[in-house]
């Protein structure tokens, strides 16, 4: 099937840098994906809509501003944590496709600690 | 807006014994229903997916779920556990006007010997 690879798997961060996480689509092209945080034995909320070549669609609450999503090509969606403080630490998924008849297919998560 | 209640946070069941996850969602529009399963610091593996067709769908690893409009519910079942079968599992909705997947909060399944 179809693959959703992460980048990194996991990252620690100091507070108040930027991190930035890769969500690629590897054998499909998706003009859509997904970003999802999932706190410890959490449920994963979603935090935006990446749409390629045009702004990202947050979900209410998510601060745009802090969560900078960029979906520059049908196979890349990038996620920054900016100035990332240690209530920011999570598992960040991204996903993609989805729908009717296709399979969403989920990368393999990213740990983000910020100490 | 759509929604997802997964009844039980956690369920615990003997090796060998009858698995039921509950499901019930809210959704506008005839919905899109799923079940993934999540392991331990990775991400999500479909078992299942309902779309519109046959109302018990059948998954991977002997899990199946049946799609009841009346009640509201999609419930996850599998007829004999195995030990493998542990782990956190989500119901999700999705309606068929945009890919976005709302997940309920996850049901962790323990198996015991």
């Amino acid at each position: 099937g179809a693959v959703v690879s992460q980048h990194p798997s996991w990252v620690i961060c100091k507070s108040g840098t930027s991190v930035k996480i890769e969500c690629r689509s590897l054998d499909f092209q998706a003009t859509t994906m997904f970003w999802y945080r999932q706190f410890p034995k959490q449920s994963l909320m979603l935090m935006a809509t990446s749409n390629e070549g045009s702004k990202a669609t947050y979900e209410q609450g998510v601060e745009k501003d802090k969560f900078l999503i960029n979906h520059a090509s049908l196979t890349l969606s990038t996620l920054t944590v900016t100035s990332a403080h240690p209530e920011d630490s999570s598992f960040y998924i991204c996903s993609a496709g989805g729908g009717a008849n296709t399979e969403a297919f989920f990368g393999q998560g990213t740990r983000l600690t910020v100490v | 807006a759509q929604s997802v209640t997964q009844l039980g946070s956690h369920v615990s069941v003997s090796e060998g014994a009858l698995v039921l996850l509950r499901c019930n969602y809210s959704s506008s529009v005839p919905p899109y229903l799923f079940w993934y399963v999540q392991y331990p610091n990775q991400g999500l593996q479909l078992l299942l997916k309902y779309t519109s067709a046959a109302t018990l769908v059948k998954g991977i690893n002997g899990f199946e779920a049946e799609f009841k409009k009346s009640e509201t519910s999609f419930h996850l079942t599998k007829p004999s556990a195995h030990m493998s079968d542990a782990a956190e599992y989500f119901c999700a909705v999705s309606e068929s006007r945009d890919d976005k997947i709302i997940f309920g909060k996850g049901t962790r399944l323990h198996i015991l010997p």
